[in-house]
């Protein structure tokens, strides 16, 4: 079963509007953290924002900001005031604290990305 | 600066050949990983390691080979055993223990099988 799922495999927004990426997430482990990561045409992959499970409010990055839902299991992407190189793609990703058999491997479970392209 | 390198950057292999994509931090973490990319698709783990001489199989081992003899070092090795060879790799490394593990990537190695 998918443990990451990002429903939107490509995006457009217009330039300086908001836009949000979608993510689900599958776990029935009480520990965990959830994780966006961009990653532009270059390949590289540019750690975003990070929620904690037990976290009581949304993290926010400067412009990035993240919609948790625990309830809904969803964990998505707010990017505000879009630019042109926000242009990537974009992974949600989830660590289980438990259920890797170890709290401390720092396994990485990725979603299938979301490209977003910025209009001028 | 504190980093992480992979090299090469692009790489050519004949079928049946091993190669060996190099990737080294300077970023004092204990653990390291190789994730491996298809187009448009998302990371999947190939291997994993916590601590020196110490490596454990990702969700897609086969064909593949690390070591880590040293904690700034963790090579992966790309075995005439796989079949499928041509893809995108990443390394990846963070500190091992802490509630929040960020992970910090290298540039990647860009493999493909001729």
């Amino acid at each position: 079963a998918q443990k990451i799922t990002q429903t939107q495999p490509g995006m457009f927004v217009q330039e300086k509007e908001a836009v949000t990426l979608d993510c689900t997430y599958d776990t029935s482990d009480p520990s965990y953290g959830l994780f966006w990561y961009k990653q532009p045409s270059s390949g590289e992959m540019i750690f975003l924002i990070y929620q904690g499970s037990y976290d009581q409010q949304n993290a926010t990055e400067g412009r990035y900001s993240l919609n948790f839902q625990k309830a809904r299991k969803s964990a998505n992407l707010v990017i505000s005031a879009s630019q042109l190189g926000d242009s990537a793609m974009y992974f949600c990703a989830m660590r289980e604290f438990l259920n890797s058999g170890s709290s401390n491997t720092g396994k990485l479970i990725f979603g299938q990305g979301t490209t977003l392209q910025v209009k001028p | 600066d504190g980093g992480i390198t992979q090299s090469p950057k692009y790489l050519f292999r004949k079928e049946g050949q091993n190669v060996t994509l190099s990737c080294e931090q300077n970023l004092n973490h204990d653990a390291m990983y190789w994730y491996r990319q298809d187009p448009g698709q998302g990371l999947r783990l190939i291997y994993y390691s916590q601590i020196v001489n110490d490596f454990q199989k990702g969700d897609i081992a086969e064909g593949y080979s690390v070591s880590r003899e040293k904690k700034e070092s963790f090579p992966l090795t790309v075995t005439s055993a796989q079949k499928n060879p041509t893809a995108f790799y990443l390394c990846a490394s963070s500190f091992a223990s802490g509630v929040y593990n960020e992970q910090f990537f290298g540039p990647g190695t860009r493999l493909t099988v001729l």
